[in-house]
């Protein structure tokens, strides 16, 4: 079975300073791992992906994420926060055969101060 | 172009009625999928479709929900003799079949809100 832990329900950082939201996940065979983004009252918005390859992926908006294969992780980071980041981020990881179906992690919620 | 449509964007209704929620995909995406975000969790995986291949129903909380996929395109969500614990965000995505489909993003509606009394 695939699942996705996000141990974190929420984080808070200053605006200009680097987030890092966490992201670790247990899938069989090669993993593909995905971030989204919910801004309040919208669906989930696609940010980046991570397939085979470079461990640093970038993604929308100056995102970028790290694969730790030796951590099973995935955490999502950007260099400088803004306030317009504050949202629900979800971290969702698939096998690479058998069910397409992606499992999501239980979200974190990013609050950057002004 | 147009992303996924889903209708309607809040729905109230009482237990034990019968409730249909619709997703219509981006053109051309050959995968939908529906999703349940309850207050505080997660994305619950319901089902899947995949062009003419039989659907994905393992995550089906139970027999009182159904889906249907009409024409490989529009797709109708049913849950019959509601519950207050079916009260959640139901959300569809779909994503297109092109080449390596696993690692194809999906494009979320903006879900119907759906509060049972």
């Amino acid at each position: 079975a695939q699942s996705v832990a996000q141990p974190e329900d929420q984080v808070n950082v200053a605006e200009g300073n680097p987030l890092t939201v966490k992201c670790t996940y247990s899938v069989s065979g090669n993993p593909y791992l995905f971030w989204y983004v919910q801004y309040p009252n919208r669906g989930l918005q696609f940010l980046l992906k991570y397939i085979t390859g470079d461990n640093l992926v970038k993604g929308s908006y100056g995102f970028e994420a790290e694969f730790n294969k030796s951590q099973t992780s995935f955490h999502l980071k950007k260099p400088s926060a803004l306030v317009s980041d504050s949202a629900l981020y979800f971290c969702a990881a698939r096998m690479d055969t058998g069910r397409r179906a992606l499992t999501f992690g239980s979200g974190t919620r990013l609050q950057v101060q002004p | 172009g147009a992303g996924v449509s889903q209708s309607p964007s809040n729905k109230v209704t009482e237990k034990g009625k019968d409730v249909e929620l619709r997703c219509d995909p981006i053109s051309g995406h050959t995968a939908l999928y529906w999703y349940r975000q309850s207050l505080g969790q997660g994305l619950e995986f319901l089902i899947y479709f995949q062009g003419n291949s039989a659907p994905d129903k393992s995550g089906l909380p139970s027999d009182r929900f159904s889906a249907e996929r009409t024409g490989g395109s529009v797709s109708t969500l049913t849950i019959q003799r509601t519950q207050q614990e079916d009260s959640a965000v139901y959300l569809c995505a779909s994503s297109s079949n092109t080449g390596a489909s696993y690692n194809s993003p999906l494009h979320f509606g903006n879900g119907t809100r759906l509060t049972v009394t």
